[in-house]
């Protein structure tokens, strides 16, 4: 089992492009959850996942920012026209069934906005 | 609104001593808690949670609901403890984490 796997581990964006972030949770798991860590701060909820639902985004900004985890592929995290704010290490975690379990965390993408 | 404190940014201590990493929480209703560890180079890591009562690589740490803490301890540090340590709080139907801001733990030989 490959763990939760993130990508790219680090990306570089210039000042309104757009970031797409890449999770695939472990085998097994439906439930997915993305963070973001700014510097000097600890892990921030973003937005909570399941196969081809929202359950809870009340972390993510209200523009600009869009979550997906569709039916077949890995859950997306998209940043459009990015700024130097948005600068962060963003993680993704999964969990088989609720966040009670204890998620199991990726090895986060970290973005860089310049 | 549910909130995670962890007072210190870094602890240093040698080989051998007591660690305690504090953790403090403000939450209204039935909290469930976690420790998660960042080593070097490496994802975080769920280190333990407080309703497995269990111990990890010798790290234990009670709920004391009358203190709204949860703190980490171990009798003996060892270097390969040395890492960033966070405590978050699952929360809600949909059990998102509130995380503290971490603390840095640094084991000298």
């Amino acid at each position: 089992n490959a763990g939760v796997m993130q990508n790219p581990r680090h990306l570089v964006r210039r000042r309104g492009q757009e970031a797409r972030l890449r999770c695939s949770p472990m085998k097994g798991h439906s439930h997915v959850y993305w963070y973001r860590q700014l510097p000097e701060e600890g892990l921030k909820f973003m937005v909570y996942l399941q196969k081809e639902n929202i359950i809870d985004e009340s972390g993510m900004p209200k523009e600009r920012f869009s979550a997906e985890f569709p039916k077949e592929g890995p859950s997306i995290l998209r940043i459009q026209q990015v700024v130097r704010g948005d600068s962060a290490a963003y993680f993704c975690a999964s969990s088989p069934g609720g966040g009670n379990y204890g998620y199991t965390f990726g090895s986060g993408t970290r973005l860089t906005v310049v | 609104a549910q909130r995670v404190t962890q007072p210190e940014k870094l602890l240093s201590v040698f080989k051998g001593a007591p660690v305690e990493l504090k953790c403090n929480y403000s939450y209204s209703g039935s909290p469930e808690l976690f420790w998660y560890v960042q080593y070097s180079r490496q994802r975080l890591q769920l280190l333990l949670r407080h309703i497995s009562r269990e111990s990890i690589k010798g790290f234990t740490a009670d709920l004391n609901k009358g203190e709204t803490s949860f703190h980490l301890k171990k009798p003996f540090a060892q270097e390969e403890d040395s890492a960033m340590y966070y405590c978050a709080l699952a929360s809600g139907a949909n059990s998102k984490l509130t995380f503290g801001k971490g603390i840095t733990l640094s084991v000298r030989p």
